[in-house]
């Protein structure tokens, strides 16, 4: 049973305009959650993170909204520059351990 | 600070064999954890250590798995008798055990059972 989804596989963006990579779940007992950024051949990179008891977290041009009642999760990138381009993965904690997505490729366009 | 350091990056082997990967976590993070991620998937937790202690091992860790980390720093993992279905990236995390955790990765080791 996949307990993180993002159902966008890729997502295309214009230099400058705002991202928004979405991300659902089906687990009431995630306490965190938290985005990472992955570039080819390399390890995932932290990104930001909310808590289960908050609603929003910003972090410089990255946002993360949690909506617990819907169990969504979202993260806006404003502006979005060229070198957000990646595989962007959204993570739960259960435990200790983190349930990732599928992730969603990301592509800025200039 | 250097972050999480593994070793080999890449390894190439022959189905049966048997391969050791090492993790170096970031100094002084109590907590370390291997995943692994196959392509076009998310990262799959495999095992995490409490200093040496192994406190939780997925279903997905077969007996052919072990994981070790003998005095608490770094950490290995091994595969005994290699199948193709092991070939994935191996990746390694460390997080220093407080309220907020967060799990910073190394770049992982690409493996490839032939």
């Amino acid at each position: 049973d996949q307990q993180v989804k993002q159902n966008s596989p890729s997502l295309s963006v214009q230099e400058g305009r705002i991202s928004i990579l979405n991300c659902d779940y089906t687990n009431s007992m995630f306490d965190y959650f938290l985005w990472y950024k992955k570039y080819p051949a390399e390890g995932p990179t932290f990104l930001i993170s909310i808590s289960s008891i908050k609603d929003k977290n910003e972090d410089g041009r990255f946002t993360v909204f949690l909506n617990k009642s819907a169990k969504h999760l979202s993260l806006h990138i404003v502006p979005s520059q060229p070198g957000d381009s990646a595989v962007y993965f959204c993570a739960a904690r259960t435990a200790q351990k983190l349930v990732f997505g599928q992730g969603t490729r990301l592509t800025i366009n200039p | 600070d250097t972050g999480v350091s593994q070793d080999p990056r890449h390894k190439i082997t022959k189905r049966g064999q048997n391969v050791t990967f090492r993790c170096d976590p970031i100094s002084e993070h109590n907590r370390l954890y291997w995943y692994r991620q196959t392509l076009g998937q998310g990262p799959e937790f495999l095992t995490y250590f409490q200093n040496e202690a192994q406190l939780e091992k997925s279903r997905l860790l077969s007996d052919r798995f072990s994981a070790e980390r003998p005095k608490g720093s770094f950490s290995t993992l091994e595969i005994q008798r290699t199948e193709q279905g092991d070939s994935a990236m191996y990746l390694c995390a460390s997080s220093p055990g407080l309220a907020t955790d967060t799990q910073y990765f190394g770049p992982g080791t690409r493996l490839t059972v032939l």
